[in-house]
C-alpha cells in the first residue's frame, strides 16, 4: 500500500523548461518527504528532502509541501538533458513503498 | 563522503546455485534495507534490520536469507536460483531506522543463467 500517489507521466520537456512533479498523501502525520532521482540501472539517488513545511531549495531543484491540500511538488529549474530520469517521492516511513516514479525526459 | 558499497556489482551464477550479496552501509548507519528491481519493474522491498535484528520483512523468497553483523554490514544469501531472481539488488543504509532518509548502494546485478 503506497503511501503517496505520484503522477505516473512519462513527461517530456524541452531543454531549459520548468518542471514541475507532484505527489499527494493522505497521512498528515508525515514529518518529512524524500525526492529520489533513478536513472536507468542505478540505484536510486537522493535528491533533497523537505520537512512538512515550506519550501526548500537546493541548486536549480525546489521542493515545496503544501500540508493544507498534503501536495508535494519538486520544481526543477533550467531542466538539462541530464535530468532525465525517474523521479520518486516518499514520506519518512520505515520501508520504501516505491511505485513507477514519474520518467522525466529533457530533450536537446 | 562515504557511500553505501555493495559487493558484488555484477554476478552470473547457474539456475538451482547460491548466491552471496554484501553491503556495507554508510560508517555510524545502524539500519540497512534490501530492495530488488526485477528488468523494468519498481524496486520491491525485501527485508531491513535495525541494530543487527530483522525489523521488517518483505516479499523476500524463503530460499533467500539475511543478516546484519555486528559492524554493520549485511549480506543476502540467495540459495537455489531461479532465472527469476536475475534482477538488480540494492541495499540502503540510514540513522535510526525510519527516522532518517535511506541512502542506497549502486546495486549488484544478478543473472541466473
Amino acid at each position: 500500500q503506497k503511501e503517496v500517489e505520484q503522477d505516473p507521466g512519462p513527461l517530456s520537456v524541452p531543454e531549459g523548461a520548468i518542471v514541475s512533479l507532484n505527489c499527494t498523501y493522505s497521512n498528515s502525520a508525515f514529518q518529512y518527504f524524500m525526492w529520489y532521482r533513478q536513472y536507468s540501472r542505478k540505484g536510486p539517488e537522493l535528491l533533497m528532502y523537505t520537512y512538512s513545511s515550506g519550501n526548500k531549495e537546493d541548486g536549480r531543484f525546489t521542493a515545496q509541501v503544501d500540508k493544507s491540500s498534503k501536495y508535494i511538488s519538486l520544481f526543477i529549474r533550467d531542466s538539462q538533458p541530464s535530468d532525465s530520469a525517474t523521479y520518486l517521492c516518499f514520506p519518512n516511513t520505515d520501508k520504501l513503498i516505491f511505485g513507477t516514479g514519474t520518467r522525466l525526459q529533457v530533450f536537446p | 563522503a562515504a557511500g553505501v558499497i555493495q559487493s558484488p556489482r555484477h554476478l552470473i551464477k547457474e539456475k538451482r546455485e547460491t548466491a552471496t550479496l554484501k553491503c556495507y552501509p554508510i560508517p555510524r548507519h545502524d539500519t540497512v534495507y534490501w530492495y530488488q528491481q526485477g528488468p523494468g519493474q519498481d524496486p520491491q522491498f525485501l527485508i531491513s534490520f535495525y541494530e543487527k535484528m530483522q525489523s521488517d520483512k518483505g516479499s523476500i523468497p524463503d530460499r533467500f536469507s539475511a543478516q546484519q553483523f555486528s559492524d554493520y554490514h549485511s549480506e543476502l544469501n540467495m540459495s537455489s536460483l531461479e532465472l527469476g531472481d536475475s534482477a538488480l539488488y540494492f541495499c540502503a543504509s540510514s540513522l535510526r531506522r525510519g527516522r532518517e532518509t535511506q541512502y542506497f548502494g549502486p546495486g549488484t546485478r544478478l543473472l541466473v543463467l
